[in-house]
C-alpha cells in the first residue's frame, strides 16, 4: 500500500530532550516535507526537501533540523525542544516539487513538550 | 507573500442539507493551484478537490463542488447533500506554482448533525 508512515504518532517529552520524528515513504517521491499544526494557524511548513541531499528552510524552520540521506526517509530533528513545540506535526511527500502534484500526508505525530 | 484566509472557524449543517464554507486568498502569481483538505478526527489529511486557476471551469468531485472566482481571489467549497461522515475539519490552500508550496488558511470545523 502506497503510504507516508511517521513514527512516533504521540510523544511525551521534556524541555531539552533531544528527539527524532522519522516519516518515511514508498512512493518513490522525491519531494517531501515537514508541517506543523496548531490552532487557529493552520498548517505551516517547518521543511522541505526537493531530492536527496537537498533541503530548505519552510516558513517558520527555527528550533528544527531535518536530514534527507535516502529517498524514502526524511527525519525531523528537535536538538532542544522547547514548549512552544508542542504541535501536531504531518510529514508529506510528492512525486515532484511541482505543485500541481498531489502531497500525500503522513498521519501525523502528536508532540507534547513539557 | 501569499497568505490564505478561512473567515469561518465554525460551521454547521443538518444532514442531507447543502452548506458553503468560505476561503478568500491573497496572491501576485498568475499562475497557482488551490486545494480544499479535510481532515476527519482521525487527523489524516485528505485531498478533496483541486482547481488550477488558469481553468475557468469550477471543479467537482462528486457532492463537492467549488466556486472559484479569480478576480474576487474567492474559492468556496460547496457540500451539496451532506453526510455524517462530512464532519471534519476543512483546510483551504493555495499552491505556489512559482516555489511549490502549499500556504493553508486557519481552518473551519464543520460539524454535520443527523
Amino acid at each position: 500500500e502506497a503510504q507516508v508512515t511517521q513514527n512516533p504518532r504521540y510523544l511525551i517529552t521534556v524541555t531539552g530532550k533531544k528527539l527524532t520524528v522519522t516519516c518515511s515513504q514508498n512512493m518513490n517521491h522525491e519531494y517531501m516535507s515537514w508541517y506543523r499544526q496548531d490552532p487557529g494557524l493552520g498548517l505551516r511548513q517547518i521543511y522541505y526537501s526537493m531530492n536527496v541531499e537537498v533541503t530548505d528552510k519552510g516558513d517558520v524552520p527555527e528550533g528544527y533540523k531535518v536530514s534527507r540521506k535516502e529517498k524514502r526517509n526524511f527525519p525531523l530533528i528537535l536538538e532542544s525542544p522547547s514548549p512552544n513545540q508542542t504541535s501536531l506535526y504531518f510529514c508529506a511527500s510528492s512525486l515532484t516539487g511541482l505543485i500541481n502534484n498531489e502531497q500525500f500526508f503522513g498521519p501525523g505525530t502528536r508532540l507534547t513538550v513539557l | 507573500a501569499q497568505t490564505v484566509t478561512q473567515s469561518q472557524p465554525e460551521m454547521s449543517v443538518q444532514e442531507a442539507e447543502t452548506v458553503t464554507l468560505s476561503c478568500t486568498y491573497d496572491t501576485s502569481e498568475s499562475n497557482y493551484y488551490l486545494f480544499w483538505y479535510k481532515q476527519p478526527p482521525s487527523r489524516q489529511m485528505i485531498l478533496v478537490i483541486r482547481q488550477e486557476a488558469y481553468k475557468q471551469q469550477n471543479a467537482t468531485e462528486n457532492r463537492f463542488s467549488v466556486n472559484f472566482q479569480k478576480a474576487a481571489k474567492s474559492f468556496s467549497l460547496k457540500i451539496s447533500d451532506s453526510q455524517l461522515g462530512d464532519t471534519a475539519m476543512y483546510f483551504c490552500a493555495f499552491g505556489s506554482s512559482n516555489t511549490g508550496k502549499l500556504i493553508f488558511g486557519q481552518g473551519t470545523t464543520l460539524q454535520v448533525k443527523p
